[in-house]
């Protein structure tokens, strides 16, 4: 059972290249979210999704994409990568909103 | 919107002793639920606790207890008998279907 999988853990990217982070669950959870991180703050919600299919903005959406084609995978997309975007990023899922909820270990991001 | 706010950006507690963190939230929802996860240096998110929004007991986790006052939309963690492994930064976390977080409290324990 591995959980939630994010990859890659390291990225350097430089302005204006695109790149996807990878978010994968086994455990047929219908609820998958991506959050950033910056450094001494809180996690920020980017996008979310309650099902296959069905994805929202949250609360920080711009310069980011995401799809959910299957249960699995919810896989984000930075279209044209900026400094502000240096952050680390967290995937997490669950079965359902009071459920308890799984995160990815983390992607480090840097944008130059 | 939906919105979570801690008030305090950083607390220090002597160790065994008892401190708790503030935590408000705003939502339109009747159904939800509460989270105060702690997320020490290496930035791996850990739950604390949970609570219901439908349930009127507070919920208790070992050291770990909640008040959970509705009306008021407030969610405070208390911390009792503090170690020095609960020093890390702690967040507060609304879920509707939607999870929002907190910015955050960095507790410090000192010896």
């Amino acid at each position: 059972n591995a959980g939630v999988t994010q990859t890659p853990k390291f990225q350097v990217l430089k302005t204006g290249q695109s790149m996807t982070l990878q978010c994968a669950q086994d455990m047929n959870h219908e609820y998958m979210s991506w959050y950033r991180q910056d450094p001494g703050m809180g996690l920020r919600l980017i996008h979310y999704s309650v099902g296959a299919g069905i994805t929202d903005q949250g609360e920080v959406p711009n310069g980011y994409n995401v799809s959910r084609s299957t249960t699995e995978d919810f896989p984000l997309r930075l279209l044209s990568a900026a400094p502000s975007q240096t952050s680390v990023y967290f995937c997490a899922s669950s079965y359902a909103s009071g459920n308890t909820i799984y995160f990815g270990e983390g992607s480090w991001l840097t944008v130059v | 919107a939906q919105t979570v706010t801690q008030s305090q950006p950083e607390m220090s507690v002597q160790e065994a002793e008892t401190v708790t963190l503030s935590c408000t939230y705003d939502t339109s929802e009747s159904d939800y639920y509460l989270f105060w996860y702690k997320q020490p240096p290496s930035r791996q998110m850990i739950l604390v606790i949970r609570q219901e929004a439908y349930k009127q007991q507070n919920a208790t986790e070992n050291r770990f207890s909640v008040n959970f006052q509705k009306a008021a939309k407030s969610f405070s963690l208390k911390i009792s008998d503090s170690q020095l492994g609960d020093a890390a930064m702690y967040f507060c976390a609304l879920n509707t279907g939607k999870l929002i977080f907190g910015q955050g409290t960095t507790l410090q324990v000192k010896p």
